[in-house]
């Protein structure tokens, strides 16, 4: 069975300054998905980044980027200029691929609530 | 890009009685849905997968007579909690699948009192 680790239950961060959120997994799989998801005090969950395992490049989205290591089974995720909206929880998750992909749900993380101070 | 929705939003409810909480995907068409349960500063709970046209599939720990799941359609998928209890109150989070992606709905605050 795979799990996912959140080493850090809540981080701080000041407006406009960088900061990192860490993610361990462990699984026997060679081919899965990673993901990292955020949860504002709306609740709704939001889609922040995915990454292929296949993939050796990391993925970046605007300020959002992560550093996969696959081998280390690592995957943080690095926010730049982070904005007093980034203020979420964030959630880490593991999806093993299976072809055409149907019905695999996710395995998430515990969370570390960020906070953006200004 | 796709959307979940659920409904209602919120709902408060006398203990011993059932509510049902609806889960759609508005654009799509979902083979498969997920129902978790999320605990206020918690991570997200797996309680049930929902297969369109079969029983759906419990977690282990998950009371499959209490929470009802029935997926009448490849857009709507259907919780039901059964004789609720005040600690069945919590946060009820739907999703959908459309290749590798899983699209969330916006939850459902259960209370039950």
């Amino acid at each position: 069975a795979q799990t996912v680790t959140q080493s850090q239950p809540e981080m701080s961060v000041q407006e406009a300054e960088t900061v990192t959120l860490s993610c361990t997994y462990d699984t026997s799989e060679n081919n899965y998905y990673l993901f990292w998801y955020k949860q504002p005090p709306s609740r709704q969950m939001i889609l922040v980044i995915r990454q292929e395992a296949y993939k050796q490049q990391n993925a970046t989205e605007n300020r959002f980027s992560v550093n996969f290591q696959k081998a280390a089974k690592s995957f943080s995720l690095k926010i730049s200029d982070s904005q007093l909206g980034d203020t979420a929880m964030y959630f880490c998750a593991f999806m093993k691929h299976v072809r055409d992909n149907y019905g695999q749900n996710f395995v998430f993380g515990p969370g570390t609530r960020l906070s953006v101070l200004p | 890009g796709a959307v979940v929705s659920q409904h209602p939003s919120w709902v408060i409810c006398k203990s011993g009685t059932s509510v049902k909480i609806e889960c759609r995907s508005l654009d799509f068409q979902a083979t498969t849905m997920f129902w978790y349960r999320q605990f206020p500063k918690q991570s997200l709970m797996l309680m049930a997968t929902s297969n369109e046209g079969s029983k759906a599939t419990y977690e282990q720990g998950v009371e499959k007579d209490k929470f009802l799941i029935n997926h009448a359609s490849l857009t709507l998928s259907t919780l039901t909690v059964t004789s609720a209890h005040p600690e069945d109150s919590s946060f009820y989070i739907c999703s959908a699948t459309q290749g590798i992606e899983q699209y969330f709905g916006p939850g459902t605050r259960l209370t039950v009192t």
